[in-house]
């Protein structure tokens, strides 16, 4: 148990659509970073959130956005949903710049 | 970026068996992490290992930074160690964790 929590477990959209994914960070912890795994492969970096502000991110489109509130919870917005974003989507929380504590997960498919 | 390799991809045993499983990086590291994902999606963190070797149980993991590489050691399986084992490190000013493919390990009973 991590004690970072993600909502919903499992979400199905169509192409198009928009979506939020929801992760509840573990107590303490002001930096929060988002992943997505696609099926058999690790996961990848999509960004990171410190205090509110958006820390770093990875190769990844405009329409994947998030946000960090002020008790350091998070979410991943995603708009204009494609087939390609089918995956798991993973949140991890930190202390600080080092070991990263991830979520369950949220399984998305997109039809 | 930094690149993260590890081997082999797919591992077999039968259940009281041991094993070792690498992870090759090929710039140096600030952090290491060794993760089991269960089938439901969970990533456990098994250690965080930057260098030197770490004990938990029937597990064991040694990072040796100078040379980049890591193993993780599985002693006496059991059927509940099947899962993907991942290798993801931190590296130099990245905010991100850079994963490896994995190692698919599936223990028989």
């Amino acid at each position: 148990e991590t004690g970072v929590t993600q909502s919903p477990t499992h979400l199905i959209k169509t192409r198009g659509q928009q979506v939020t994914l929801r992760c509840s960070s573990q107590s303490g912890h002001n930096t929060v970073s988002w992943y997505q795994q696609a099926l058999g492969q690790g996961p990848q970096f999509i960004f990171q959130y410190y205090r509110e502000e958006e820390n770093g991110r990875g190769n990844f489109p405009p329409r994947f956005s998030g946000l960090q509130f002020p008790n350091y919870s998070s979410e991943l917005n995603v708009n204009a949903l494609e087939l390609d974003d089918s995956a798991l989507y993973l949140c991890a929380s930190s202390p600080g710049p080092t070991i990263q504590y991830f979520g369950a997960g949220t399984r998305l498919s997109v039809l | 970026g930094i690149q993260v390799e590890q081997s082999p991809p797919d591992l077999i045993l039968q259940e009281g068996a041991n094993s070792t499983l690498r992870c090759n990086f090929s710039d140096s590291v600030n952090n290491l992490q060794w993760f089991h994902q269960n089938p439901w999606g969970q990533l456990i963190n098994l250690f965080y290992i930057p260098s030197g070797t770490k004990q938990n149980g029937r597990l064991s993991a040694t990072t040796v930074a100078t040379e980049r590489y890591s193993l993780l050691y599985i002693s006496s399986s059991q059927t509940t160690d099947s899962g993907v084992y991942f290798c993801a490190v931190f590296s130099g000013s990245a905010r991100q964790l850079t994963f490896g493919s994995g190692t698919q390990l599936t223990v028989l009973p």
